[in-house]
């Protein structure tokens, strides 16, 4: 059973215009989420993440927004940029363990 | 190196050989994990190691995968008699701490088992 879905495995946007990026969870125990951004052959890295008592947080481009009673957060980027297009994948931590989404590929069109 | 470094980058193999993976963390980064991402499918945690502490395998797939890391750094995952379906880029990554700090990935190793 998967306990984090990311369920658009692809996204199209247009330079300049928000992504807007989903992601669901199960678990009401899991008390803080993150976002990882992966290029093609490269290791995911770390984008930015919320705690579960706070309901937004905003780094530059990039706000993430907790919604608990739904059990869902989402990325915004905003402008998005052709920099910007890759895989993005959610996480959600409980104790040690991060548990991953399947990922969404962002494809900025120019 | 600044980052996690993994060997090798790419390994292919035939059916039912043994192979080895290595996994160089950050130094000083006590947590240390393995994942293994298939085509299409998110990240599959394999295993965590924390210290001294003994590490949770609860992700390995079968008793065919298990890893060992030494002196709290380097770290290897042994896939004997490799099946088709091990084919997969292999991710490890490591933290200062473990638990909610941030996880420092390397590139990966992408096995091909023919």
């Amino acid at each position: 059973d998967q306990q984090v879905k990311q369920n658009s495995p692809s996204l199209s946007v247009q330079e300049g215009r928000i992504s807007i990026l989903n992601c669901d969870y199960t678990n009401s125990m899991f008390d803080y989420f993150l976002w990882y951004k992966k290029y093609p052959a490269e290791g995911p890295t770390f984008l930015i993440s919320i705690s579960s008592i706070k309901d937004k947080n905003e780094d530059g481009r990039f706000t993430v927004f907790l919604n608990k009673s739904a059990k869902h957060l989402s990325l915004h980027i905003v402008p998005s940029q052709p920099g910007d297009s890759a895989v993005y994948f959610c996480a959600a931590a409980s104790n040690y363990q991060l548990i991953w989404g399947a990922g969404t590929k962002l494809i900025i069109k120019p | 190196g600044a980052g996690v470094s993994q060997s090798p980058s790419n390994k292919v193999t035939e059916k039912g050989k043994d192979v080895e993976l290595r996994c160089d963390p950050i130094s000083g980064h006590t947590a240390l994990y393995w994942y293994r991402q298939s085509l299409g499918q998110g990240l599959e945690f394999l295993i965590y190691f924390q210290g001294n502490s003994a590490p949770d395998k609860s992700g390995l797939p079968s008793d065919r995968f298990s890893a060992e890391r030494t002196g709290g750094s380097v770290s290897t995952l042994t896939i004997q008699r490799t099946q088709q379906e091990d084919s997969a880029v292999y991710l490890c990554a490591s933290s200062s701490q473990g638990g909610t700090e941030t996880q420092y990935f390397g590139p990966g190793t992408r096995l091909l088992v023919l």
